[in-house]
């Protein structure tokens, strides 16, 4: 699995987009862009995924560069709620290979 | 819908002691995972499961032992608990590309 490089932390306004970056520039083809969530020492959160193109959920949008060694994920409007840690994870769709890579994330802080 | 539940939420166990940590999930997800979290570090795998009667190693089974004897049950057992094992324990189940997990059992050995 590709290894991915991201910020130790980042602030926010409440009601502002946070936008979280993520560089995975030794990503192969086959490999999907997952990014999850931790709020305080809750079970991790699945918030989006992508291969190539841009995604959008009810959560986060996710957009992924045009060469895909980046990502950046969008919260909208971010929320005191939305303050966890942000885990970009890089790895193939190889369904029977559960293993989820997930380093030491963001720290993402919403300041109210 | 009660999705990944682990029990216990929390235990103290002596060293040398044994005990099995469970998961149950009622999605009828075929992939489930155990992983452990320790301070200040992500999350790392211990054992996975891809089907109930199939297991296999993670990156850090030593020490560990797990069955699946039905889709819904994934218990992660401590042969002889070391401190080293103290940790907070997720387990988690899978779908498609989506991975749900439980709320974590934080385990002290003393």
């Amino acid at each position: 699995d590709a290894k991915t490089t991201q910020p130790t932390s980042m602030d926010c306004a409440e009601g502002r987009a946070a936008n979280l970056p993520c560089n995975h520039s030794t990503i192969s083809g086959n490999e999907y862009v997952y990014w999850y969530r931790q709020i305080h020492s809750q079970g991790p959160q699945y918030i989006i995924h992508g291969l190539k193109n841009n995604e959008t959920n009810e959560m986060a949008s996710l957009i992924i560069t045009e060469d895909r060694k980046s990502s950046t994920l969008i919260l909208p409007h971010a929320t005191l709620r939305d303050t966890a840690v942000y885990y970009c994870i890089v790895r193939i769709a190889n369904f029977g290979n559960e293993k989820l890579t997930f380093g030491t994330g963001t720290r993402l802080t919403i300041i109210p | 819908n009660a999705g990944v539940t682990q029990t216990p939420k929390f235990q103290v166990l002596k060293t040398g002691q044994s005990m099995t940590l469970q998961c149950a999930q009622d999605m009828n997800h075929e992939y489930m995972s155990w992983y452990r979290q320790d301070p200040g570090m992500g999350l790392r795998l211990i054992h996975y499961s891809v089907g109930a009667g199939i297991t296999d190693q993670g990156e850090v089974p030593n020490g560990y032992n797990v069955s699946r004897s039905t889709t819904e049950d994934f218990p992660l057992r401590l042969l002889s608990a070391a401190p080293s094992q103290t940790s907070v324990y997720f387990c988690a189940s899978r779908r498609d590309f989506e991975a749900f997990f439980g709320q974590g059992t934080r385990l002290t050995v003393v």
